[in-house]
C-alpha cells in the first residue's frame, strides 16, 4: 500500500541546519506532488511547500522562503526538506503528505508520521 | 493569503451525539475544502475533499456542507473513536492553508 516513511527525531543546535526525509513506496512517486506541513506544539497545521519529484518543479509558502530548501531524488523515492539557520520557533514536527489528484479536486491522501524537529543548544 | 477560521477551538459532546464543526474562508473558495483529523497520536487522515465528497474508507457518519465562504463538518452518532482534532484545509489558491482546528472531547 502506498506509505510515507519519514525519517527520525532531530535534535540540532541553533543556527545549524537540518535535512529530513520523507521515502514514498507503493505508487509512482515522480507523478505526485510531495507537499511538507509544519506543526507547532499544541497548534495548527501549517503548509510549507510543495515539490514535484518528475522534473523536480517546487512553490513555497512565501513565510519559508529561504528557511525550507525542498528536493527529491527518483532513484530512491525519497522527498527531503532541508530547514536552515535554525531558531527555537522552527521546532515542530513536520509532516509529509502526498498530494493526490482526483478530477477538479485534490487531497493530501496519505500522511508521513512526522519528523520532530527540536532546536535547543 | 486565503485565512481559514475555525472559530470553535474546542467543543465537548456525549457519545451518540450530532456535532458539527465550522470553518470559514477570508475570500470565496469555490467549495475547494478539505477536511482532515488528527488523532491524539498525531497520525493525520483524511475524511472529506471538495467540501463533501467522502473519502474511502472513511464511515459514513461523516459529512460535508458548504458554499462561498463557509463550510461545515458534521459527526452524526459520535464515537469513542472520532476524538480528535479537525482541520479545514483550502485549495482554492496557493499557499494552501489551513483553519486553526477545533479539538473534539467526549464529555
Amino acid at each position: 500500500q502506498v506509505q510515507l516513511q519519514q525519517s527520525g527525531p532531530e535534535l540540532v543546535k541553533p543556527g545549524a541546519s537540518v535535512k529530513i526525509s520523507c521515502k514514498a513506496s507503493g505508487y509512482a512517486f515522480s507523478s505526485s506532488w510531495m507537499n511538507w506541513v509544519k506543526q507547532r506544539p499544541g497548534q495548527g497545521l501549517e503548509w510549507i511547500g510543495r515539490i514535484y519529484p518528475g522534473d523536480g518543479d517546487t512553490n513555497y509558502n512565501g513565510k519559508f522562503k529561504g528557511k525550507a530548501t525542498l528536493t527529491a531524488d527518483k532513484s530512491s523515492s525519497t522527498a527531503y526538506m532541508q530547514l536552515s539557520s535554525l531558531t527555537s520557533v522552527d521546532s515542530a514536527v513536520y509532516f509529509c503528505a502526498r498530494k493526490w489528484d482526483y478530477g477538479s479536486s485534490w487531497y493530501f491522501d496519505v500522511w508521513g508520521a512526522g519528523t520532530t524537529v527540536t532546536v535547543s543548544s | 493569503d486565503i485565512q481559514m477560521t475555525q472559530t470553535t477551538s474546542s467543543l465537548s459532546a456525549s457519545l451518540g451525539d450530532r456535532v458539527t464543526i465550522s470553518c470559514s474562508a477570508s475570500q470565496g473558495i469555490s467549495n475547494y475544502l478539505n477536511w482532515y483529523q488528527q488523532k491524539p497520536d498525531g497520525t493525520v487522515k483524511l475524511l472529506i475533499y471538495y467540501t463533501s465528497s467522502l473519502h474511502s474508507g472513511v464511515p459514513s457518519r461523516f459529512s460535508g456542507s458548504g458554499s462561498g465562504t463557509d463550510y461545515s463538518l458534521t459527526i452524526s452518532n459520535l464515537e469513542p473513536e472520532d476524538i480528535a482534532t479537525y482541520y479545514c484545509q483550502q485549495y482554492s489558491k496557493l499557499p494552501y492553508t489551513f483553519g486553526g482546528g477545533t479539538k473534539l472531547e467526549i464529555k
